[in-house]
């Protein structure tokens, strides 16, 4: 089975703070992608990365950053955390040839 | 471009009742499309998919859907609800092929009463 890891599943951070939510797949998987999700909202795309060292933007990639150094990893970084990024992060996985995407269990991240 | 509707925000069923969640999506050509069900807390895990075929589709946990190509719809269906199916339910839209990106609705909570 495909496994998609998301290390810290509850944070808390102060305002201004430097966040890193790190994700890992198992599956030799070429596309990557962070997503955000909000009551009412659905989830909506951050960033997402079709290669090692290749990101791309989503609908909503202000505040945000992304390093991809490893096929395998892929981590989102919030240089200055805000409290409306307040949400739950989730990152997903792709084979480059596939059409379904796999996700993780999501990073519940709390700002105050 | 493309994009999905999922009218329904909350669904209230009775265990035991039939269940359909509707999904209706906007794409210029054959789409391939998915169901996902996320519990409390949790990801998204992967029900169903139509990529071509037969446009009744079988899932995981007894759940099936029908690609309407003159409705442009997806629904998801279930003869008989059990309570642990209690959950938000998102129908996505990719194109064929390439890397993609998909889109999601914005999720339908499915409520069920004991």
């Amino acid at each position: 089975d495909v496994k998609v890891t998301q290390s810290s599943r509850y944070l808390v951070k102060r305002t201004g703070e430097k966040v890193f939510l790190e994700c890992v797949q198992d599956m030799d998987h070429e596309n990557m992608f962070w997503y955000r999700q909000d009551p009412g909202l659905g989830l909506r795309l951050i960033y997402f990365s079709y290669d090692v060292k290749m990101k791309e933007k989503g609908d909503i990639p202000e505040g945000y950053s992304v390093s991809r150094e490893k096929k395998e990893r892929f981590s989102l970084i919030l240089e200055s955390a805000s409290t409306n990024q307040t949400s739950m992060y989730l990152c997903a996985s792709r084979p480059g040839s596939g059409n379904t995407i796999y996700f993780g269990e999501g990073s519940w991240l709390t700002v105050v | 471009a493309q994009s999905v509707t999922q009218p329904d925000i909350h669904i209230t069923v009775s265990e035991g009742a039939s269940l359909e969640l509707r999904c209706n999506y906007s794409y210029g050509a054959t789409p391939y499309l998915f169901w996902y069900v996320q519990s409390p807390g949790q990801g998204l895990q992967l029900l169903l998919k139509y990529f071509s075929g037969d446009t009744l589709v079988q899932g995981i946990k007894g759940f099936e859907a029908e690609f309407k190509r003159s409705q442009s719809s997806f629904n998801l269906r279930k003869p008989s609800v059990h309570w642990s199916d209690a959950a938000e339910y998102f129908c996505a839209v990719g194109p064929s092929g390439g890397s993609y990106i998909p889109t999601f609705g914005r999720g339908t909570s499915l409520i069920v009463h004991p």
